[in-house]
């Protein structure tokens, strides 16, 4: 069965360093989202990307933040200048279509900024 | 505002005891409902949509549109079932991005 892949697993960055995280969806998948899970808290919606372009965005996501979908394959999520509180597990997720409703999850990248 | 909630972040429960799995939700125009279900080291994975109207592994969970809950019952708890369980909606409608907002998660043990 097609999976949701990600890399790295860990990433140990130090603060004001730049961090790209890394997807591939499912293949015939066309709607792609990033999702964030600070330790002890609940999963947070971060992006949705849909026909190469973002479809909505949280407050969480601010300039910092930014994804791209270079190549039709790969789904990055780029932090410019990592702060300490963006360390959390970055789930990345990837959906066939809405009516479908079914996301399937990448297994996440914890980020650690030091 | 968008918000699902989940009161217990730890549920323990003595295996083939009946299991319920609280989930309340707010928001103002039509939701769709779900369960995720995120078993040890693995990745999250969606167990059941209040819209399909199925049993997944014993699991069910109906939508109260009018105590807004969505609560997740099994009749008999098995051990295989511990796992941290995620309610969680998402808009219904011309305007959905799929976006899924998440409760806090409960954690549910089964014990022998």
């Amino acid at each position: 069965e097609p999976e949701v892949t990600q890399t790295p697993s860990h990433q140990v960055t130090q603060m004001g360093q730049e961090v790209i995280l890394r997807c591939v969806p499912i293949s015939n998948h066309l709607y792609f989202y990033w999702y964030r899970q600070i330790l002890g808290q609940k999963v947070e919606f971060l992006v949705s990307f849909y026909n190469n372009e973002i479809s909505e965005k949280s407050e969480i996501f601010d300039d910092q933040f930014s994804v791209e979908r270079p190549d039709g394959s790969n789904f990055t999520l780029k932090i410019r200048s990592t702060k300490l509180e963006d360390s959390a597990m970055y789930f990345c997720a990837s959906l066939q279509g809405v009516d479908r409703h079914e996301q399937y999850f990448g297994p996440g990248t914890r980020l650690t900024v030091t | 505002a968008q918000r699902v909630t989940q009161p217990e972040k730890l549920l323990s429960v003595f295996k083939g005891a009946p299991v319920e799995l609280k989930c309340n939700y707010s928001y103002s125009g039509s939701p769709e409902l779900f369960w995720y279900v995120q078993y040890s080291r693995q990745r999250l994975q969606l167990l059941l949509r209040h819209i399909s109207r199925e049993s997944i592994k014993g699991f069910t969970a109906d939508l109260n549109k009018g105590e807004t809950s969505f609560h997740l019952k099994k009749p008999f708890a098995q051990e295989e079932d511990s796992a941290m369980y995620y309610c969680a909606l998402t808009r219904h409608g011309s305007s959905n991005t799929g976006k899924l907002i998440f409760g806090q998660g409960t954690t549910l043990q089964v014990k022998p």
